[in-house]
């Protein structure tokens, strides 16, 4: 399998559970990145990793928990989320620095209820 | 800082029609800029990029040069397809610095 992969692709929870998103790129890149994408608005870069280093955080709240255990995986572990938060949430890769087009995956269409 | 600025939208097209996205830019030096489609219920993709002045990307029929002048990077197809729907957006990239996206553009085409 080639590319960027996500899973699971839809996933509805409640304020209280906890879930997690994963994001896998096959891509043999070393940036990784965690986008939202919410109805009407621009797509907003979340977090940014390089060789599984967190070199950004845009100001995400802390029920929004990256892990990145090597540069081929990604996840975005979710807990007490709100329904504000209901969106589709796209993991991208790259090379790191500059140039370096980034690669996406199809997204998580998530619904907190 | 770096901001992107993609016309208003949605757009709606009958098949076979020429198609413009406008794209202007705000960067200082020479950013690269792209254009990603997202097709429905799917990621985005790259359609095409360019990464200096006067640079064309082209795919699928697509076309987008990169005008320093005008700050533009317009996105042109001479006869756009039903399979052309979806939504566009426009990005630049600044050396190291973070992907800065326009807000996208629907195009719809008819049959």
């Amino acid at each position: 399998e080639t590319g960027v992969t996500q899973t699971p692709r839809h996933l509805v929870m409640g304020m209280t559970n906890k879930k997690s998103l994963k994001c896998e790129q096959h891509l043999g890149h070393n940036a990784m990145y965690w986008y939202k994408q919410s109805a009407k608005k621009p797509l907003e870069l979340m977090f940014v990793y390089n060789f599984k280093e967190q070199t950004e955080n845009n100001s995400v709240p802390s029920r929004f928990s990256p892990e990145c255990p090597n540069s081929s995986h990604l996840f975005l572990h979710l807990h007490t989320l709100q329904p504000e938060d209901s969106a589709l949430y796209l993991c991208a890769s790259s090379q790191p620095g500059g140039g370096g087009t980034q690669y996406f995956g199809p997204g998580t269409r998530l619904l907190v209820l | 800082g770096n901001s992107v600025t993609q016309m208003e939208g949605p757009v709606t097209l009958s098949e076979e029609a020429f198609l413009t996205i406008n794209c202007t830019y705000t960067a200082t030096g020479y950013p690269s800029l792209f254009w990603y489609v997202q097709y429905p219920g799917e990621g985005l993709q790259l359609l095409l990029k360019a990464t200096k002045a006067d640079d064309k990307g082209s795919n699928k029929g697509f076309e987008a040069t990169y005008r320093k002048e005008t700050t533009s990077f317009h996105l042109e197809k001479g006869s756009v397809q039903v399979s052309d729907s979806a939504v566009y957006f426009c990005a630049l990239r600044k050396g190291n610095s973070k992907l800065t996206f326009g807000k996208g553009i629907t195009l719809s085409v008819r049959p």
